[in-house]
């Protein structure tokens, strides 16, 4: 079973800058798609982003196109999402997820995430 | 993008079966058989119940099982137990690599 581990999160004032890491064990992570879904606490889940398996193909939610860029190191086995001119509603708890073909997509892998806060 | 509508939340007795929607349109839950469900508990991550409307990941109970007709999905959970008692969460594929995810329902067994 595999396992991902997010850091990078924080209190940054809006208009700032963060860059989430996600690094990931126990599976061949270059195999697979990753994605960004972030989480409100206490609320619902919202996808963000997805990269393909050799980074050259990602996908974004509309609410953080040209916002956010997700990237991945396959050689250090780690994710990544760079987030600027980031917004109060950007606060979120930020998931760290695999996803398989073996399950049709579904996200099967989740790391336990890692807090944003923006706030002045 | 918009989120798929789930009902807040849902209840029963244990021993019951409970049946929690998942609304969405023909460009997401519609259009394609990937919708998927999540099971979370308070301060955990989700968890995986149901991938492709029906399937389910080794592991997971029979007691999940999970449906589709048009636009509106669904998962059952039968003779529910106190341990079922978690926020549900479904999802589909929107096309374009995109995802949607619904706003949840909170299962409570009475």
């Amino acid at each position: 079973e595999g396992q991902l581990v997010e850091s990078g999160g924080g209190l940054v004032q809006p208009g700032g800058s963060l860059r989430l890491s996600c690094e990931a064990s126990g599976f061949n992570f270059s195999s697979f798609w990753m994605h960004w879904i972030r989480q409100v606490p206490g609320k619902g889940l919202a996808w963000v982003s997805r990269i393909n398996t050799n980074g050259r193909r990602t996908t974004y939610a509309d609410s953080v196109k040209g916002q956010f860029t997700i990237s991945r190191d396959n050689a250090k086995n780690t994710l990544f999402l760079q987030m600027n001119r980031l917004r109060v509603e950007d606060t979120a708890l930020y998931y760290c997820v695999r996803s398989s073909l073996v399950t049709g997509d579904g996200f099967d892998i989740w790391g336990r995430g890692t807090l944003v806060t923006v706030s002045s | 993008q918009s989120a798929l509508t789930q009902p807040a939340s849902v209840s029963g007795s244990p021993g019951q079966s409970i049946t929690i929607s998942c609304t969405g349109s023909s460009g997401d839950v519609g259009a394609y058989n990937l919708v998927s469900w999540y099971q979370q508990f308070p301060g955990k991550a989700p968890k995986l119940l149901i991938h492709e409307v029906s399937k389910r990941p080794s592991g997971i109970s029979d007691r999940f099982s999970g449906s589709k007709s048009g636009n509106t999905a669904s998962l059952t959970v039968s003779g529910v137990q106190v341990v079922d008692e978690a926020v549900y969460f479904c999802c589909s594929s929107a096309g374009d690599n995109k995802w949607v995810f619904g706003g949840g329902t909170t299962l409570t067994v009475l």
